[in-house]
């Protein structure tokens, strides 16, 4: 079947915009995570879904952040008042389970002039 | 604490020869914990995990080795090839949070021929 999807590939936005990151994880599965990279770092964790509820979003920055999940399967994220320190890679990834393998989408390459 | 240190963060070894990445975690909830491979521009890929039901686990080339009361696990590559030259990421799961992976910073490997 089909992996993890994430829509766009790539944004360019300007300072104080808005953006949506779209994130179609693998059918069935039931947790769903947002991360972000900078460049030469590891994913940095935002936050977990667990069905339709975040059950953990403490990696969130700020409350310009913020992620729903509202069918237990698509999940957006969403970032208000864009600034040029939110320019990163926002990756989704899914798992069957919380404690298993996750499977990372492409990612999205965010850029905020 | 939620904090996972990864060495070394550059490696770079002869064809043929071994490789080993270390990592340290503060603290954990769980008994997860997987490696990841991310080549250029591309997501991150499990290679490996382990449970820390085992103290070891060995797949083809590549082997982890836990020690749970140390805190620390490790990530042996043999008979290295050209393929494995990557950026290689450990995890481990928050204590605060079963679900909230941490990565480590993580290390690239080149491969000389």
């Amino acid at each position: 079947g089909a992996g993890v999807s994430q829509t766009p590939s790539n944004k360019v936005t300007e300072k104080g915009k808005y953006v949506e990151l779209r994130c179609d994880p693998i059918s069935g599965h039931t947790a769903l995570y947002w991360y972000r990279q900078s460049l030469g770092q590891g994913p940095e964790f935002l936050i977990y879904f667990q069905g339709t509820g975040a059950a953990d979003d403490s990696g969130l920055p700020n409350d310009r952040f913020f992620a729903v999940r509202p069918e237990g399967s698509v999940s957006t994220l969403k970032i208000q008042r864009t600034e040029r320190g939110d320019s990163a890679v926002y990756l989704c990834a899914s798992s069957l389970t919380s404690d298993n393998e996750q499977f990372f989408g492409p990612g999205t390459r965010l850029t905020v002039l | 604490g939620e904090n996972v240190e990864q060495h070394p963060s550059t490696l770079s070894v002869q064809e043929g020869d071994s490789a080993v990445i270390k990592c340290t975690y503060s603290d954990s909830a769980s008994n997860y914990f997987p490696w990841y491979k991310q080549e250029l521009g591309k997501r991150p890929q499990l290679i490996i995990d382990i449970r820390s039901n085992v103290g070891e686990k060995k797949d083809q080339r590549i082997a982890v080795t836990l020690n749970k009361t140390a805190k620390h696990f490790s990530l042996h590559i043999t008979e290295t090839q050209p393929e494995d030259s990557a950026v290689y990421f450990c995890a481990a799961p928050a204590y605060s949070s079963a679900s909230k992976i941490i990565f480590g910073s993580g290390t690239r490997l080149s491969i000389r021929p």
